[in-house]
């Protein structure tokens, strides 16, 4: 079945400190990975997206991911997270075989103290 | 501003009742989606729609029932087949088909009373 995985719930970090966020997916063909994320009291938005080419992508206040296809990751990355980044973010995957539905991750839900 | 407008923000049920909840955008986007939301479990997919008068089951449809007669309106109705109803419902749109969704609304908090 197609799943997304990601490692961690929790994460709590002080300010200026790096972030990594795991995210494993179990897709076949051809996939689309994304990161949302979604801060207190806001909609979800779209962090950053991967759809071909360089597999490293750069998003939005900082953000990079890295498609690394032979270990089905996409990992989330920030050399030094600011208190404003506390919020939940979610890994999605969508493929070609799912029909081009986008399955999303459990969530990780970050906390930065300032 | 164009936007998902969601609504009711919170419903209560009755078990053993149906209820409606409502979805609509204003953004001329093909494509509309219904997620729950759990504790833990993230987003999942209820049902989506590509384009007016055709939707499809996503991965949690039972017990859900959805209509797209327009563009701009999604509606998800939660009928008493659903037997774990108590949930954060998210509505979203993305342009076209096969995108994935580019906005979302404010959600519906659904309760059983």
């Amino acid at each position: 079945a197609q799943s997304v995985s990601q490692h961690n719930h929790h994460v709590i970090l002080s300010e200026a400190a790096s972030l990594e966020l795991g995210c494993n997916y179990s897709y076949g063909g051809t996939v689309n990975l994304f990161w949302y994320v979604q801060y207190p009291g806001q909609h979800l938005q779209l962090l950053l997206k991967y759809f071909s080419g360089d597999p490293l992508v750069k998003g939005i206040k900082g953000f990079e991911a890295e498609f690394i296809k032979s270990k089905f990751s996409f990992n989330l990355r920030k050399p030094s997270v600011q208190w404003s980044d506390t919020a939940e973010y979610f890994c999605a995957v969508s493929s070609n075989t799912g029909g081009f539905k986008t399955i999303f991750g459990a969530g990780t839900r970050l906390f930065v103290k300032a | 501003d164009g936007g998902i407008t969601q609504s009711p923000k919170y419903l209560f049920r009755k078990e053993g009742q149906n209820v409606t909840l409502s979805c609509e955008q204003n953004l001329n986007h093909d494509a509309m989606y219904w997620y729950r939301q759990d504790p833990g479990q993230g987003l999942r997919l209820i049902y989506y729609s590509q384009i007016v008068n055709d939707f499809q089951k996503g991965d949690i449809a039972e017990g859900y029932s959805v209509s797209r007669e327009k563009k701009e309106s999604f509606p998800l109705t939660v009928t008493s087949a659903q037997k774990n109803p108590t949930a954060f419902y998210l509505c979203a749109s993305s342009i076209g088909q096969g995108n994935q969704p580019q906005h979302f609304g404010d959600g519906t908090r659904l309760s059983i009373l």
